[in-house]
């Protein structure tokens, strides 16, 4: 079926504001994983999703960052009292299952600019 | 602490063969996958080694020793549409969670 889609595709916001962004894996992957990409860096680990499973958050930043799951299907990274630190491009992943981990299916990401 | 090491930039010319070397440092270790990214694009995935030795995927190849912490990915008959940032990710600490280095740029000229 069609790839992993990501909406919006560019978000402007002030600082201060709260942002929501949002992922569509494709259909029947069970694993969601949300990273961040700065300018010229590698991507950093944010969240993973398995099934019905708890979510390893341990690479959300702050206590500012948070994100949910409706069953295996959409995802929602939120991100709260936007800081000018928080500008970068938000991609996420999906893979098979959770014996595929290791081969992700990447979205084209949201760029975030918060001004 | 956990790392993993990349060369920043490697150029090179149509037809060559260019070897992007990884070391990694971290806590865990269960395989080394690697990514190619074109400008403004999105990551795809390249390969996968879990146990040492080579594994072959047309024109690229990526080797890994366990031992040594230490892999590489080979890209041979290089081609203009090869020019991307590669990156190598370590699924270590734990199952899914993927550390990646901060990524090659391949520069493939005429």
């Amino acid at each position: 079926g069609a790839g992993v889609s990501q909406s919006p595709s560019n978000k402007v916001t002030e600082k201060g504001k709260d942002v929501e962004l949002r992922c569509d894996p494709i259909s029947g992957h069970t694993a969601l994983y949300w990273y961040r990409q700065r300018l010229g860096q590698g991507l950093e680990f944010l969240i993973y999703f398995q099934g019905n499973s708890a979510p390893d958050k341990s690479g959300l930043p702050s206590d500012r960052f948070s994100a949910e799951r409706t069953g295996e299907s959409v995802s929602t990274l939120t991100i709260q009292r936007t800081q000018q630190e928080d500008s970068a491009v938000y991609l996420c992943a999906s893979s098979s299952n959770r014996d595929r981990a290791y081969e992700q299916y990447f979205g084209p990401g949201t760029r975030l600019t918060v001004t | 602490g956990q790392s993993l090491e990349q060369p920043s930039e490697v150029t090179a010319v149509e037809g060559a063969i260019v070897q992007i070397n990884c070391t990694y440092q971290t806590s865990g270790f269960y395989g080394l996958s690697w990514y190619q990214q074109h400008d403004g694009g999105a990551p795809t995935f390249l390969s996968y080694n879990a146990l040492d030795g080579l594994e072959e995927t047309g024109r690229f190849s990526s080797f890994l020793s366990r031992s040594d912490s230490y892999g590489y990915l080979l890209l041979q008959e290089l081609q203009m549409k090869d020019s991307a940032s590669y990156f190598c990710a370590v699924l270590g600490d734990s199952w899914g969670k993927f550390q990646f280095g901060a990524g090659t740029q391949v520069v493939v000229t005429p």
